[in-house]
């Protein structure tokens, strides 16, 4: 079982309409759960934290974490051409070293 | 500006080369680490430092070398004994434990 597992896709979703990304993760002691953003040939930017169970908001951001399920998900909402991209989710675990692990991430097609 | 800079952008090596990539830092952070993403796949972590002096091996660190005797820089060299090192490598930093890491622009390194 991998670490952490995504959904490789591509997902496509209208312009406007809700894009719902979704990662699992294996290791119950882990603390901290990021969202990167990464277009076509660049680095990975950071879009999302979230160290709590429940739901952060940022903008048309939503960050979900249930860690009794251990799944963390991503909603992107009025989805812009923009918004194409691949999305990586990636765990940090307590006491373990502070090394951040990467899903293989998700890739994103907002169609007009 | 803050930030993460690696050079160069792109690197062309020979079969039998030793080659280093450059990663400076100047946003105080205490972590650095090293990704290797190859296309169509997630990040994986080769090496990583917390503190001055002091580095960890991270899942895929046969073959490459690090050094960080200084809290801003963190190089990573590509040794002869990497068989297969044609990959994109992202340099990231952090604050501290279970907070996000921020990426430089990243090297393309291949193999001529």
């Amino acid at each position: 079982q991998k670490e952490v597992e995504q959904n490789s896709g591509p997902l496509s979703v209208p312009e406007g309409a809700i894009a719902s990304l979704n990662c699992t993760y294996s290791d119950r002691v882990s603390q901290s759960f990021f969202w990167y953003r990464q277009y076509s040939g660049k680095s990975p930017e950071l879009i999302m934290s979230i160290y709590s169970n429940g739901d952060k908001e940022d903008g048309r951001f939503t960050a979900q974490l249930n860690k009794a399920s251990q799944y963390v998900s991503l909603l992107i909402r009025d989805s812009q051409p923009s918004d194409s991209a691949t999305y990586l989710c990636a765990v940090n675990k307590a006491g373990g070293g502070n090394k951040l692990t990467f899903g293989t991430g998700t890739q994103l097609k907002v169609e007009l | 500006d803050g930030g993460i800079t690696q050079s160069p952008k792109y690197l062309f090596r020979k079969e039998g080369q030793n080659v280093t990539l450059s990663c400076e830092q100047n946003l105080n952070h205490d972590a650095m680490y090293w990704y290797r993403q190859d296309p169509g796949q997630g990040l994986r972590l080769i090496y990583y430092s917390q503190i001055v002096n002091d580095f960890q091996k991270g899942d895929i660190a046969e073959g490459y070398s690090v050094s960080r005797e200084k809290k801003e820089s963190f190089p990573l060299t590509v040794t002869s004994a990497q068989k297969n090192p044609t990959a994109f490598y992202l340099c990231a930093s952090s604050a501290a434990r279970n907070t996000e890491a921020f990426f430089g622009q990243g090297t393309r390194l291949t193999v001529v």
